[in-house]
């Protein structure tokens, strides 16, 4: 079974620059996630979809990030303008549920540097 | 709202030492306790979940609801086992089966 497939797996960028990263779940995983990972704290979710809506975005700055996932496929996830505090791992994460959280595949993530 | 503290940044211990990683927890309703292991340049990936209660690779873990709290053990620890461990909970019905993770332990187990 192929896994979650993120690109790039490093971007550096200056502050107020836009940035996009892409995630494709593994092949039937309705339910999709992104998670950020500042250095030395645990992932924090960003926003989950369940096919291609959104199921919760309660943790999204809004005012620079989106996200989307047109045909409940893959999903992209953009920032703009990028802000120093945002250098982080972005981590997609797909299951073929949203009913449990047992099950959830994470894929290598992307690194963000801010500069 | 859910929560997760693992007080303890960095844990160093010898190999053959047991190994006790904490993990406690806030959260109102029932929780499903996971724990998850990130061996460096790998990927995040699920070591143990409470409700299957099994032993994977050495490491049992034991819910105790009067303690909120969600230890991850290993009798004997070995090198293989040095990485960073995160102690995750998920929630309940709706949009609670989201996992919210703690800050994470970084286990170094010296030869």
């Amino acid at each position: 079974e192929a896994g979650v497939a993120q690109s790039p797996r490093y971007k550096i960028i200056e502050k107020r620059q836009s940035v996009a990263f892409w995630c494709n779940p593994i092949s039937g995983h309705a339910t999709l996630y992104w998670y950020q990972q500042i250095l030395g704290q645990g992932p924090k979710l960003l926003i989950q979809f369940q096919n291609n809506g959104v199921v919760d975005d309660s943790q999204l700055p809004k005012d620079r990030f989106s996200a989307e996932r047109l045909k409940g496929v893959d999903s992209t996830l953009k920032i703009q303008p990028a802000k120093l505090e945002d250098s982080a791992v972005y981590l997609c994460a797909s299951s073929l549920t949203a009913r449990t959280a047992y099950g959830y595949t994470f894929g290598s993530g992307t690194r963000l540097t801010v500069v | 709202a859910q929560r997760v503290t693992q007080p303890e940044k960095l844990l160093s211990v010898f190999k053959g030492a047991p190994v006790e990683l904490k993990c406690n927890y806030s959260y109102s309703g029932s929780p499903e306790l996971f724990w998850y292991v990130q061996y460096s340049r790998q990927r995040l990936q699920l070591l143990l979940r409470h409700i299957s209660r099994e032993s994977i690779k050495g490491f049992t873990a034991d819910l105790n609801k009067g303690e909120t709290s969600f230890h991850l053990k290993k009798p004997f620890a070995q090198e293989e086992d040095s990485a960073m461990y995160y102690c995750a909970l998920s929630g309940s019905g709706g949009s609670n089966y989201k996992l919210t993770f703690g800050k994470g332990t970084l286990l170094t187990v010296n030869p």
